[in-house]
């Protein structure tokens, strides 16, 4: 069946990059989404990349698709403390998320 | 416009009771999600509702249940409530329908004793 994996923490200092990985079995979705979830708060969409695309930016994001390794991942330029908080991969069109990764970001 | 909107926030109960949660969409939206959010598995879909109907359905046992009402808003029912039932429980709103277009709630957290 279907799974993704993230690694469940992640510690940086303000104002370098954070980058969040996601490993997934399934390649056939349309759309691959990162959500980021901050505490007491929902999920909220960050951005997403179409499944032909290898790379998408969007200020101080990145997102980049290895479909060949199956690997998806997310870059934070300058990260700010602002930017604590869980972080979910997903494929929406496959209702599935992965386990989050747990960003913590340190002056 | 407001955001989606859930009650109660916090909630306690024993095992072996039922619960009600309660989702208000974002108005105008007539389809609502629910999910199960717990650390150990993660984020997992019970169902979605759209214009009364339910529509998708995750794997979860009939304890699960849920509704929707002629204004959009929803109700999840957990009856016979066990311990490993503790999590967060999320509702999405989405205008059409389906899973590209989803705004959450802030969640009810539930606590199962």
């Amino acid at each position: 069946g279907e799974d993704v994996e993230q690694s469940l923490f992640l510690s940086v200092r303000e104002g370098d990059s954070s980058v969040i990985n996601c490993t997934y079995t399934d390649s056939s979705s349309t759309y691959l989404y990162w959500y980021k979830q901050e505490p007491g708060a929902g999920l909220q969409l960050l951005t997403y990349i179409f499944s032909n695309m290898d790379m998408k930016q969007d200020q101080r994001l990145t997102v980049l698709l290895n479909k060949k390794d199956k690997h998806l991942s997310l870059r934070i330029a300058d990260t700010q403390t602002g930017d604590s908080a869980i972080y979910f991969c997903a494929y929406p069109d496959k209702l599935i998320f992965g386990t989050g990764t747990r960003l913590q970001v340190f002056p | 416009k407001a955001g989606v909107t859930q009650t109660p926030r916090y909630l306690i109960k024993t095992r072996g009771q039922q619960v009600t949660l309660s989702c208000s969409p974002i108005s105008g939206h007539r389809s609502v999600s629910w999910y199960q959010q717990t650390p150990g598995q993660g984020l997992q879909f019970l169902f979605e509702y759209f214009s009364e109907t339910q529509r998708n359905k995750g794997n979860f046992p009939g304890r699960f249940s849920g509704r929707q009402f002629s204004n959009s808003r929803s109700e999840m029912n957990v009856s016979t409530l066990e311990l490993g039932d503790s999590a967060l429980y999320l509702c999405a709103s989405s205008p059409s329908g389906g899973f590209y277009e989803q705004y959450f709630g802030p969640g009810t957290r539930l606590t199962v004793t």
